[in-house]
């Protein structure tokens, strides 16, 4: 069991807005940054979100990241098919004294 | 481009040690702290431990502490993962990823996938 939760699935009909959400602590969340990675099947991960709300280049505008307390939350707008994945928050533990990433969340694209 | 390309699959048998290499280019080898990630069939992902490709320090989590080792070459930027006392619950899929800040990891392996199995 992570320190870290998700739930553990998430779906939407394409072109709505999905938000996963990401809880934790203050030896975690509440005090480093969250990043989220997409696992596409049978793929690595791949960072879509840094720094809370950070994307890299060639991530659409569409996923976006925010952070408040102990809590993030990665939110995707305009869903499309190729959106369905597994979707893991990750965050440095200072108790852990390492990164811990939360259970994943499936999102499914009706 | 940054790329960090894993050995091929495995197969071993309880009781076996695994080695699982991972070959990095495209940047400053010894700059980027690089960590091990598993992840079992079906489940999430799971961090084993850290490596410091300047000085070959390691960092592993609690539950691989005595199971796993870390290593590095650096005349042929490449890091290495040793598994030892193998069981079936080792199998899975094991990535390596390049640390750009903590928890912040960019890229990752292919991954490479270490079956065990009598």
């Amino acid at each position: 069991q992570s320190v870290v939760t998700q739930p553990p699935s998430a779906s939407g009909t394409p072109g709505q807005r999905v938000s996963i959400s990401c809880s934790g602590s203050s030896s975690n969340i509440g005090r480093n940054d969250v990043q989220w990675y997409q696992q596409l099947p049978g793929t690595a991960p791949k960072v879509i979100i840094y720094l809370n709300n950070q994307r890299p280049s060639g991530v659409p505008d569409r996923f976006s990241g925010s952070k408040s307390g102990t809590s993030a939350s990665l939110a995707i707008s305009g869903l499309r098919s190729e959106d369905e994945a597994e979707y893991y928050c990750a965050v440095w533990d200072d108790n852990l004294n390492g990164p811990v990433f939360a259970g994943g969340t499936k999102l499914t694209v009706l | 481009q940054v790329q960090l390309v894993q050995s091929g699959a495995e197969v071993k048998k309880p009781g076996a040690s695994v080695k699982v290499s991972c070959k990095a280019s495209g940047y400053s080898f010894t700059s980027y702290y690089m960590h091990w990630v598993r992840q079992a069939p079906g489940q999430g992902l799971e961090w084993m431990g850290v490596i410091n490709p300047s000085d070959g320090t390691a960092n592993y989590a609690h539950k691989f502490q005595g199971k796993v080792t870390m290593t590095r070459d650096t005349s042929t930027s490449t890091l290495y993962m040793e598994l030892n006392s193998l069981t079936s619950e080792d199998t899975a899929m094991y990535y390596c990823a390049r640390a750009i800040r903590v928890g912040w990891f960019d890229p990752w392996g292919q991954g490479t996938l270490v079956a065990v199995s009598s």
